[in-house]
């Protein structure tokens, strides 16, 4: 079956720019989850929707958003992009709302200049 | 706060050297832990998921077990194929169902 898709897979903008990031789920999955992946940080939890609702959010500023459509397809947003916004945006889905089984997409490279 | 911490951050094998990763947690309430596999710009690969304290794991080389403090990711015979950063993550009983990761063991199998 096909897995988690991410796209674009890498970007480049500029400090100020805004940007959105698409995510489509294995199919049958309802619960989508992003991630911001950096060498310094690792994994850091931005955001989970579940069923198109936002049931959990991370330590991240406003500038990111995120929303969650009825086919479970998801996109994420940054706006006014900042240089520390570079890294691996990671979306996974979950079939169920206990995520103990998660599967991620390859991800987008973001790179801000 | 759940906390996880893997070691080594590194580790250099040679091919059919045996080891072990280590993945050390504290949570409240253990829901899950899980292992997940990661090659250079590319998003985690699943593992396992285990549940239980004794509970046991096997995929391939792979074999991960679980203790109510800890859990180890044993690589038997290790491959090249094999390199690549392992990760380790815990889902807490006593909160949301976003899992805390660790920030990884990366290994490296020479040939």
């Amino acid at each position: 079956k096909a897995g988690v898709t991410q796209t674009p897979r890498y970007l480049i903008k500029t400090r100020g720019q805004q940007v959105t990031l698409s995510c489509s789920p294995i199919s049958g999955h309802r619960s989508v989850s992003w991630y911001q992946q950096t060498p310094g940080q690792g994994l850091q939890f931005l955001f989970e929707y579940f069923s198109e609702t936002q049931r959990n959010k991370g330590n991240f500023p406003g500038r990111f958003s995120g929303r969650q459509f009825s086919n479970s397809r998801s996109e994420m947003n940054v706006s006014t992009l900042e240089l520390g916004d570079s890294a691996l945006y990671l979306c996974a889905s979950s079939r169920t709302m206990d995520n103990t089984e998660a599967f991620f997409g390859q991800g987008t490279r973001l790179t801000v200049v | 706060e759940d906390q996880v911490t893997q070691s080594p951050e590194a580790l250099r094998l040679q091919e059919g050297e045996s080891s072990s990763l280590n993945c050390s947690y504290t949570v409240s309430g253990l829901r899950g832990l899980f292992w997940y596999r990661q090659d250079p710009g590319k998003g985690p690969e699943f593992l396992f998921t285990l549940y239980s304290a004794g509970e046991e794991k096997e995929k391939e080389r792979l074999k991960a077990t679980l203790t109510k403090k800890e859990s180890f990711l044993h690589i038997t015979a290790p491959k090249p194929e094999d390199s690549a950063t392992y990760l380790c993550a815990v889902s807490s009983s006593g909160g949301s169902y976003i899992p805390t990761f660790g920030r990884g063991t990366s290994l490296i199998v020479h040939p």
